[in-house]
């Protein structure tokens, strides 16, 4: 079965700093991934996704991601973090079977940037 | 553009009481999505339309819980009787393709508390 996992319920970083939020999968077949960012009291916003190409993604509000085939990684990174980057992050692959697909969420990475 | 509304935001219900949530979709969409969200946890989906046909509820508790999406825009999302372990969020979300490629734009959720 597909899976991701994100190894650290919470990352804590100084503003200014780069970070790193990370996620590994597995999967059979080519991966889709996906980061989402959760605000307090909002759903989820969509950052950035691999579905094929270049490994390094770029994605919204300065985030990218770099896919690792062989690490079968997909870490979020930002070169300088804000203290508005605090927020809850998910990973997600998509699942394909049977002719169907569904995502599967990661468990979250809480981010706190401190001032 | 219009983005992916829920009713209500907020929801408290006893035990064994049934509550409705709804959604409108962004227009156009044709994949809806509904995802369950509990408390230091990642979106589990629920159930997954295509227009107005389901293509995956694996994970619904068909027993207690029901879904339709009229007319492939606006879906409800009910349960009935409601039991403890239910006071989760309620994500509703919304994708243009059929494919899983594109990116899921999601409401702000209804928050569930079964007392």
């Amino acid at each position: 079965a597909q899976s991701v996992a994100q190894p650290e319920d919470q990352v804590n970083v100084a503003e200014g700093n780069p970070l790193t939020v990370k996620c590994t999968y597995s999967v059979s077949g080519n991966p889709y991934l996906f980061w989402y960012v959760q605000y307090p009291n909002r759903g989820l916003q969509f950052l950035l996704k691999y579905i094929t190409g270049d490994n390094l993604v770029k994605g919204s509000y300065g985030f990218e991601a770099e896919f690792n085939k062989s690490q079968t990684s997909f870490h979020l990174k930002k070169p300088s973090a804000l203290v508005s980057d605090s927020a809850l992050y998910f990973c997600a692959v998509r699942d394909r079977t049977s002719g169907t697909y569904k995502y599967i969420f990661g468990t979250g990475t809480r981010l706190k940037v401190l001032a | 553009e219009a983005g992916v509304a829920q009713s209500p935001r907020y929801k408290i219900i006893e035990k064994r009481q049934s509550v409705a949530f709804w959604c409108n979709p962004i227009s156009g969409h044709a994949t809806l999505y509904w995802y369950q969200q509990i408390l230091g946890q990642g979106p589990k989906l629920l159930i997954q339309f295509q227009n107005n046909g389901v293509v995956d509820d694996s994970q619904l508790p068909k027993d207690r819980f029901s879904a339709e999406r009229l007319k492939g825009v606006d879906s409800t999302l009910k349960i009935q009787p409601a039991k403890l372990e239910d006071s989760a969020v309620y994500l509703c979300a919304s994708s243009l393709d059929l494919a899983g490629v594109n990116e899921q734009f999601f409401g702000p959720g209804t928050r569930l508390t079964v007392l």
